[in-house]
C-alpha cells in the first residue's frame, strides 16, 4: 500500500531555533500533500495545502511566515517552523493522495511528528 | 464553510456490546472517511463512502452514509478491547481539502 514517510518522528528545540520536518512519498507520486496540526486529545487542523512546483495555500490563521512549507518535487515536502516557541509543541501530521488514485482516495498519512520547545 | 460534528466525543462500553458513532456535516460533499488513531499514532483509513446510502464493513466495524441528511454513522458490533481507539470521521470540501471532527475517543472495557 501507499506509505507516507515522516522524518523526525520527534524533535525537541529550544525557543527561538528552527526546525524542518519531512514529508515523503515512497511509492507513489503527490503533486499535493496537506499539513495537519493536533494538539492533544484534540482533532486534526488543517493548517496548508503543499503544491508541487507552487506556492502553499496556508489555512486563515495560520502564519505563513512561520510555517515555510516546500514542495520542491513529487514526492517531497517539507515545514519549517520558524523561531520556534513553547506555543508551537504539537504533533504535525502530513498526508498525501496519490496522484495517479482517484479524487475520492482515501489521504495517506505519516507517521507525525511531536513537536517540543523548551 | 464546512463544519464535521461528531457524537459521541467520549464513550465506554462493554466488550460484546453494540453502539453508533454519528457524524454530521453542514455542506453538501461527495467524500466522507473514517479514520482510526491509536495514542501517538498517526492516522489509519478505515473507509471511503462516497455515495448516498453506502454501506462498508470490516469486520466488526460498518459504515454507512447518508447525503440527503449528511450524517454518517459508524457502527460497532460486538466490540472488542482491541477496538479501543480514537475514531475520526472526515469529510472532503469543494476545494479537495478534508476537514475532521473532532473525534471519538472509545474506551472498550474489558
Amino acid at each position: 500500500g501507499a506509505v507516507v514517510s515522516q522524518h523526525p518522528s520527534w524533535v525537541i528545540c529550544k525557543s527561538g531555533t528552527s526546525v524542518k520536518i519531512e514529508c515523503r512519498s515512497l511509492d507513489f507520486q503527490a503533486t499535493t500533500m496537506f499539513w495537519y496540526r493536533q494538539f492533544p486529545k484534540q482533532s486534526l487542523m488543517l493548517m496548508a495545502t503543499s503544491n508541487e512546483g507552487s506556492k502553499a495555500t496556508y489555512e486563515q490563521g495560520v502564519e505563513k511566515d512561520k510555517f515555510l512549507i516546500n514542495h520542491a518535487s513529487l514526492t517531497l515536502s517539507t515545514l519549517t517552523v520558524t523561531s520556534a516557541h513553547p506555543e508551537d509543541s504539537s504533533f504535525y501530521i502530513c498526508s498525501a493522495r496519490d496522484f495517479f488514485s482517484s479524487y475520492n482516495s482515501p489521504l495517506h498519512f505519516g507517521n507525525g511528528t511531536r513537536l517540543t520547545v523548551t | 464553510e464546512l463544519k464535521v460534528e461528531q457524537n459521541p466525543l467520549f464513550l465506554s462500553m462493554q466488550e460484546g456490546k453494540n453502539y453508533t458513532i454519528y457524524c454530521n456535516y453542514s455542506t453538501t460533499s461527495d467524500r466522507l472517511y473514517w479514520y482510526r488513531q491509536d495514542p501517538g499514532k498517526s492516522l489509519e483509513s478505515l473507509f471511503v463512502l462516497l455515495s448516498n446510502g453506502a454501506v462498508k464493513q470490516e469486520g466488526r466495524l460498518m459504515a454507512s452514509l447518508d447525503t440527503k441528511a449528511r450524517l454518517s454513522t459508524l457502527h460497532i458490533t460486538a466490540a472488542v478491547h482491541d477496538l479501543s481507539a480514537t475514531y475520526f470521521c472526515a469529510v472532503g470540501n469543494r476545494d479537495d481539502k478534508i476537514i475532521f471532527g473532532k473525534g471519538t475517543r472509545l474506551h472498550i472495557l474489558p
